[in-house]
């Protein structure tokens, strides 16, 4: 099993160009997740999906999409990169709400 | 509304000393509480968590915590710590109200000293 997969490891990107951010599972989860970490803030939910089609905002949802088309794979989608969107982004899935997460390897990304 | 505290960013001790990190968290209803281990350049894994029953739960590596609804921490602790223990810890609660989702706290980053 290769867990949770997270295709770029590094991005820079410009002030106002678009990118997605790829994330795969192959454990047959059905909740996928989201987070940005930036320094000394811990780690915030962007989005969250309990399931193929079903996705919603967590706390810091501004400036990015998601979709669930598959059980395996959740993209994130940034349209209008702001300097504010620097971070590292970090996908997880779990088999439920309470389960343990599991973490793919992040994507750093700068915006400048 | 939920929240956790890690009160300490930065920890440093000798390796073979014991350590203890704290978390504390605010939560109306029983929590759900979770350790994390980030160890540079990589993703949270799970140390271990806490649902109910005895207060003291084991996890992985040798690490332990101890939940006190009195005090409402959940306090990460290791009898000796060695030096591939340096890496960022994470304590979180998952919210139970509508969908289950993680507050994670700003986390401790562990220094080991040789």
């Amino acid at each position: 099993n290769a867990g949770v997969t997270q295709t770029p490891k590094f991005r820079i990107l410009k002030i106002g160009q678009s990118m997605t951010l790829q994330c795969t599972q192959d454990m047959n989860h059905n909740y996928m997740y989201w987070y940005r970490q930036d320094p000394g803030m811990g780690l915030k939910l962007i989005y969250y999906s309990v399931g193929a089609g079903i996705t919603d905002k967590g706390e810091v949802p501004n400036g990015y999409n998601v979709s669930r088309s598959t059980t395996e794979d959740f993209p994130l989608r940034l349209e209008l990169a702001a300097p504010s969107q620097t971070s590292v982004y970090f996908c997880a899935s779990a088999s439920g709400g309470l389960y343990e997460q599991y973490f793919g390897p992040g994507t750093r990304l700068t915006v400048t | 509304a939920q929240s956790v505290t890690q009160p300490d960013i930065h920890i440093t001790v000798s390796e073979g000393a014991s350590l203890e990190l704290r978390c504390n968290y605010s939560y109306g209803a029983t929590p759900y509480l979770f350790w994390y281990v980030q160890s540079p350049g990589q993703g949270l894994q799970l140390l271990l968590k806490y649902f109910s029953g005895d207060t003291l739960v084991q996890g992985i590596k040798g690490f332990e915590a101890e939940f006190k609804r009195s005090q409402s921490s959940f306090n990460l602790r290791k009898p000796s710590v060695h030096w591939s223990d340096a890496a960022e810890y994470f304590c979180a609660v998952v919210t139970t109200s509508g969908t289950y989702k993680y507050i994670f706290g700003t986390g401790t980053r562990l220094k080991v000293l040789a």
